[in-house]
């Protein structure tokens, strides 16, 4: 029973370059969720989407971030140009369908530095 | 905008030496408050699910409580494979995902 997978486990980009974050969810769940976890700070939301769909990128930086979550394959959130504030823990959590009462599990994060 | 406010930011205590972390939150119609502990290096994992003030979960030496206003995490009689980081998030007000606290840092001595 796989939780929820994440690849890289660490990423190292020099600034200008892109980042590709990988993440498969658990089996049986369709709602993938990114987050971002800097030093000090909690868990921010940054992106929700469905098979295909965007359903709310509110937390998703205008410029240079994007995500997918293809019919097929992996959900991937990619951010392009990358600068040193974009170092990080990337954090991808899927759940059940009926998301507002269902917890979210965690994958164990994308470590990205930016040099 | 929903918040949510963890505290202590750091607790040490001494191996069998009970006692509780707070976390306030303010949000519009909550749908569910949950607590996840989270390792160093590690993804954040799923403790429990509270959903109306009065409600009470456990599991081992962890209990959740939830009132109207904040929920509780008490730990009885912890013990070094206890230390993590306890983070508590709110789920409501409309917005998709989860609204995170900054987590208490909990370290047990043996």
């Amino acid at each position: 029973n796989a939780g929820v997978m994440q690849n890289p486990r660490h990423l190292v980009r020099r600034r200008g370059q892109e980042a590709r974050l990988r993440c498969s969810p658990m089996k049986g769940h369709s709602h993938v969720y990114w987050y971002r976890q800097l030093p000090e700070e909690g868990l921010k939301f940054m992106v929700y989407l469905q098979k295909e769909n965007i359903i709310d990128e509110s937390g998703m930086p205008k410029e240079r971030f994007s995500a997918e979550f293809p019919k097929e394959g992996p959900s991937i959130l990619r951010i392009q140009q990358v600068v040193r504030g974009d170092s990080a823990a990337y954090f991808c959590a899927s759940s059940e369908p009926g998301q507002g009462d269902s917890p979210l599990h965690f994958g164990n994060g994308t470590r990205l530095t930016v040099t | 905008e929903d918040q949510v406010t963890q505290s202590p930011e750091a607790l040490r205590l001494q191996e069998g030496e009970s006692s509780s972390l707070n976390c306030s939150y303010t949000v519009s119609g909550l749908r569910g408050l949950f607590w996840y502990r989270q390792d160093p290096g590690k993804g954040p994992e799923f403790l429990f699910t509270l959903y109306s003030a009065g409600e009470e979960k456990e599991k081992e030496r962890l209990k959740a409580t939830l009132t109207k206003k904040e929920s509780f995490l008490h730990i009885t009689a912890p013990k070094p494979e206890d230390s993590a980081t306890y983070l508590c998030a709110v789920s409501g007000g409309g917005a998709d995902g989860l609204t995170f606290g900054k987590g208490t840092h909990l370290i047990i001595q043996p």
